[in-house]
């Protein structure tokens, strides 16, 4: 079955910890993003990557981190310096298209919920 | 004004009414626009992309309306299943120029029997 996969599904971790999530892709898309949804909250784009060792901050990178080493894979690290990491986390993949303005549905994760204790 | 605008409800309809949803955006160059649903606690999942001529899948009807820069959702003969959060979807290219899409807050809909 094709798919995005991210784990674990809950995570809980002390204040000042680092913690890193995973997501892994079986779709052969190009394109990876990472999100955070808040309660009652729209999603907020973290950081993004269209290829292969190269990735973009988006609306709320500080205190984030991530890598994009394999095609398949787009983990997201937590830093201590994010300053309210309690949220739901969703990875999201698409095929990129190279053509101006032209963008292709994303698809989702089932998603991680990290609560900082 | 945000990038991307929703009323986030609740909107509470009985079972077999219609259901309309907008949402507004605020590029003008924007050129991709989509319907995601998503249940409580879970993961986004696309339920129509929408294109400039409009679109129909079963008892749902998308539109656009590039004048008014926004988009709508039409939802007919409403079922218990469709009670979910609507979010709307569009590409926003911001000054940093970055490559995705940006997300509404949703609209919930919750629909009784």
């Amino acid at each position: 079955d094709g798919g995005i996969t991210q784990s674990p599904k809950y995570l809980f971790r002390k204040e000042g910890q680092n913690v890193t999530l995973s997501c892994e892709q079986n779709l052969n898309h190009d394109a990876m993003y990472w999100y955070r949804q808040d309660p009652g909250q729209g999603l907020r784009l973290i950081y993004y990557s269209q290829i292969v060792n190269d990735f973009q901050k988006g609306d709320i990178a500080e205190g984030y981190s991530v890598s994009r080493e394999k095609k398949e894979s787009f983990p997201l690290t937590v830093t201590s310096a994010q300053k309210n990491p309690t949220a739901f986390y969703l990875c999201a993949s698409s095929i990129f298209r190279l053509a101006a303005n032209s963008y292709n549905e994303q698809f989702f994760g089932p998603g991680t919920r990290l609560t900082v204790l | 004004r945000k990038e991307v605008e929703q009323d986030p409800g609740p909107f509470n309809v009985p079972e077999g009414a219609t259901v309309a949803f907008n949402c507004t955006y605020s590029n003008s160059a924007s050129q991709s626009f989509f319907w995601y649903r998503q249940d409580c606690r879970k993961e986004p999942k696309l339920l129509m992309s929408v294109y400039s001529s409009g679109n129909e899948d079963g008892r749902f009807t998308a539109q656009l309306n590039r004048a008014s820069q926004y988009i709508s959702l039409l939802i007919r003969d409403s079922k218990l299943s469709d009670s979910a959060t609507y979010l709307c979807v569009v590409n926003i290219r911001g000054d940093t120029g970055r490559r995705a899409l940006t997300f509404g807050s949703g609209t919930r809909l919750q629909v009784q029997p």
